[in-house]
Order: structure tokens, then C-alpha cells, then sequence
């Protein structure tokens, strides 16, 4: 079946340092490939997405994304965390070649201590 | 996103109870989907619908029905609520024109069936 994993249920990090949130799906194609971020009480706001092209995209905020073929990964990075970043972090992954049906990991909550 | 409204924001209610749930969007676009949270399980997709004649069952979509009135508005109902629908739902809302479907989410409803 596929399916999207993020390992790390929580995460904390001191602001300012760096910070890598792991995504990783099986799949055998090259998928289209989504961040969100959710802040307490908002809904979901895309971060960045992928689908074909350079493998380091550029999203908002100051995060970007690595996609890794070879690992069926989708890492999300940023290269100074900030206090506002705090927030949970979704995974998604369209299996579907752009159908529309996205599949969720289980999220990664973000803490940042100052 | 203001663009997805959805209501009612909270909703407490007891079991056996019908419940609806509406999303309203001024996008213009064609699709949209219900979601539902649940900690530590991400989102998972209920129902979805790509124009006002095609409505199509999502992973989880036992206990549930929508409507999907205009293109802008689309109803998730509870025929007989029951505790373990207690859960943050989400609409969202997409362009099947747009490049990599970006799907756009409203702020959410939390539901609490006791």
C-alpha cells in the first residue's frame, strides 16, 4: 500500500539552530510531493511542493526541500530556526500523477526553545 | 486560508445525532474534499468531489455523506454521530487547471461527539 512516514513525532530545536523534518513514501514513480504547516488553531498552509525538475525546491518562509529519488525521501530544511516556526509539520504525497488525492504522513510537532 | 470558510467552527453534540458540516469557498475552484485529524494519525480523506455531479468515497468515509449543493459549497454530514468521530475536520479546496493541484484548506472544524 502507499504510504507516507515522518519518524519523528516530535522535534525540538534551540532558535537558530537548523532544522531537517524527514519524509519518506513508497512509491515506485516519482510522485507530486507537499509540505504544509499547520499553527495552533489554523488550518494547513502549503510550505513548498514538487513534481519534476531541480530537487532542491524553495518554499516559503525559509524552508526548502530536498527530494532524494534514490531514498524516496522529501526532507524538509531550514537553515535557522525561528521562535514562530513552532507548529506541526505535514507530509504529503499525491500518488495519483496529479489526481488530486493527497496522502498525509502523520505530521512532526515542532517545538523551539529560545 | 479566508478563501475556505467552513462552519460551524466548534460543535459539541452527543451521540446519535445528525450533524452537518459546511464548507464554503470563493476560489472558483472545481474540487474539493473533506478531511479529518486525528492526533498522531495526520489527515485522512473522506470524501471528495471534482465538480458538482461526481462525488467519490475518500479511505475513511463509513459514517459519513456529502452533498456538494454548488461548485462552491460542499456539506459533510453525520447521519448518527458516534464518539470516535470526535476530530478536527478540514476542507480544501483545488484547481484541476493549476500546476501541481495545490490543495488550499479552510481553518477547520472541531467536533466533539459525547
Amino acid at each position: 500500500a502507499q504510504s507516507v512516514t515522518q519518524p519523528d513525532i516530535h522535534i525540538t530545536v534551540s532558535e537558530g539552530a537548523s532544522l531537517e523534518l524527514r519524509c519518506n513514501y513508497s512509491y515506485g514513480a516519482t510522485p507530486y510531493l507537499f509540505w504544509y504547516v499547520q499553527s495552533p488553531g489554523q488550518g494547513l498552509q502549503l510550505l513548498l511542493k514538487y513534481f519534476s525538475g531541480d530537487t532542491l525546491v524553495q518554499g516559503i518562509k525559509g524552508f526548502e526541500a530536498e527530494f532524494k529519488r534514490s531514498q524516496s525521501s522529501f526532507n524538509l530544511r531550514k537553515p535557522s530556526v525561528h521562535w514562530s516556526d513552532a507548529a506541526e509539520y505535514f507530509c504529503a504525497v499525491d500518488f495519483t500523477g496529479g489526481g488530486n488525492k493527497l496522502t498525509f504522513g502523520t505530521g512532526t510537532q515542532l517545538k523551539v526553545e529560545l | 486560508d479566508a478563501d475556505v470558510t467552513q462552519t460551524p467552527r466548534n460543535r459539541i453534540t452527543k451521540t446519535g445525532k445528525r450533524i452537518m458540516l459546511e464548507c464554503s469557498q470563493t476560489k472558483g475552484h472545481d474540487r474539493m474534499y473533506w478531511y479529518r485529524q486525528d492526533p498522531g494519525l495526520g489527515l485522512r480523506l473522506i470524501y471528495y468531489s471534482f465538480d458538482v455531479k461526481d462525488i467519490n468515497k475518500g479511505e475513511i468515509s463509513d459514517g459519513y455523506s456529502v452533498s456538494r449543493q454548488a461548485q462552491a459549497k460542499f456539506s459533510l454530514s453525520l447521519e448518527s454521530a458516534i464518539p470516535n468521530q470526535t476530530a478536527l475536520y478540514f476542507c480544501a479546496t483545488s484547481d484541476r487547471l493549476a500546476s501541481l493541484n495545490e490543495q488550499f484548506f479552510g481553518p477547520g472544524t472541531r467536533l466533539t461527539v459525547l
